[in-house]
C-alpha cells in the first residue's frame, strides 16, 4: 500500500529558531515529491521535488529530496509566527495525477 | 487571480438529507480532485477526473458518494444520504495535467452531519 509518513507530527519552537520537517514515502513508480503549507484554509502550494540531491529554496524555506533513502525534508530558517501552519508533503506517481499526502506536521511558532 | 472556486462554503445538514457541492476548477485546468479532511484521517483523496472523464474513485464510499463533471467548468461531489461521519471539510483542487503535478485547491466546504 502507498504510503506518506511525516514527522513529527507536531512541533512548537520560538521566533527565530529553524526547523526540519521530515517526510518519507513508499509509493509505487515514484516521479515527484510535493510540499504544502496550509493554514486555516486551503493547502497552498509550496515545492515540487522531481530530482535527487537538487535544493528548492523560496525565501526562508528549502527542500531536498533523496530518491535513494525515499524521503524529504523541508527546512524554515529564522521561523516568524506566520510560518505557524500545517506543512502536508505529498508523493505524486509515475502516470497518474494522484496525490497520497502525509498526514502532516501541525508547526507552531511562538513569539 | 485564477482560483478554484468551491460553493456552499459551509453547509449544516441533517442525518439523511442529500448535499451537493459544487467546484468550479482554474479555467484551463483539466484535472480535478475531490478530497476529504478529517482531524483523523487527514486528506484523503475521493475521486479525480482527467478531461472530465473520471480516472479514479477508490477513495470514494459507492452507495452514498458520487461524483461528476457535467462540463468542463463545474465538478460536483453528492451525498446522499448523508451520515454525522461524511463530517468534514471537502476540498476541490484542479491540475494541468502532464508533468505539472501542483494541484491548486480550492477553500473548500465545510460539511456538518447532525
Amino acid at each position: 500500500e502507498d504510503k506518506v509518513v511525516q514527522s513529527p507530527l507536531s512541533l512548537v519552537v520560538h521566533e527565530g529558531d529553524t526547523v526540519t520537517l521530515n517526510c518519507s514515502y513508499e509509493v509505487t513508480n515514484f516521479r515527484s515529491l510535493l510540499w504544502y503549507k496550509q493554514e486555516k484554509k486551503a493547502p497552498t502550494f509550496l515545492f515540487m521535488l522531481t530530482s535527487s540531491g537538487i535544493e528548492k529554496k523560496s525565501g526562508r524555506l528549502s527542500s531536498i529530496l533523496d530518491k535513494k533513502e525515499l524521503f524529504s525534508i523541508l527546512n524554515i530558517t529564522a521561523t516568524q509566527t506566520g510560518d505557524s501552519a500545517i506543512y502536508l508533503c505529498a508523493a505524486c506517481q509515475e502516470g497518474a495525477q494522484k496525490l497520497v499526502f502525509g498526514q502532516g506536521t501541525r508547526l507552531t511558532i511562538n513569539p | 487571480d485564477a482560483r478554484v472556486t468551491q460553493t456552499p462554503r459551509h453547509k449544516v445538514t441533517e442525518m439523511g438529507q442529500e448535499v451537493t457541492m459544487r467546484c468550479q476548477p482554474i479555467l484551463g485546468h483539466n484535472t480535478v480532485f475531490w478530497y476529504r479532511q478529517t482531524m483523523m484521517q487527514g486528506l484523503e483523496l475521493l475521486a479525480y477526473f482527467r478531461n472530465r472523464a473520471p480516472l479514479d474513485d477508490s477513495g470514494m464510499p459507492k452507495d452514498r458518494f458520487s461524483a461528476e463533471m457535467p462540463d468542463a467548468t463545474l465538478a460536483t461531489l453528492k451525498i446522499q444520504p448523508s451520515e454525522p461521519r461524511d463530517s468534514a471539510v471537502y476540498f476541490c483542487a484542479s491540475g494541468l495535467g502532464g508533468s505539472y503535478n501542483e494541484q491548486f485547491f480550492g477553500p473548500g466546504t465545510r460539511l456538518t452531519v447532525l
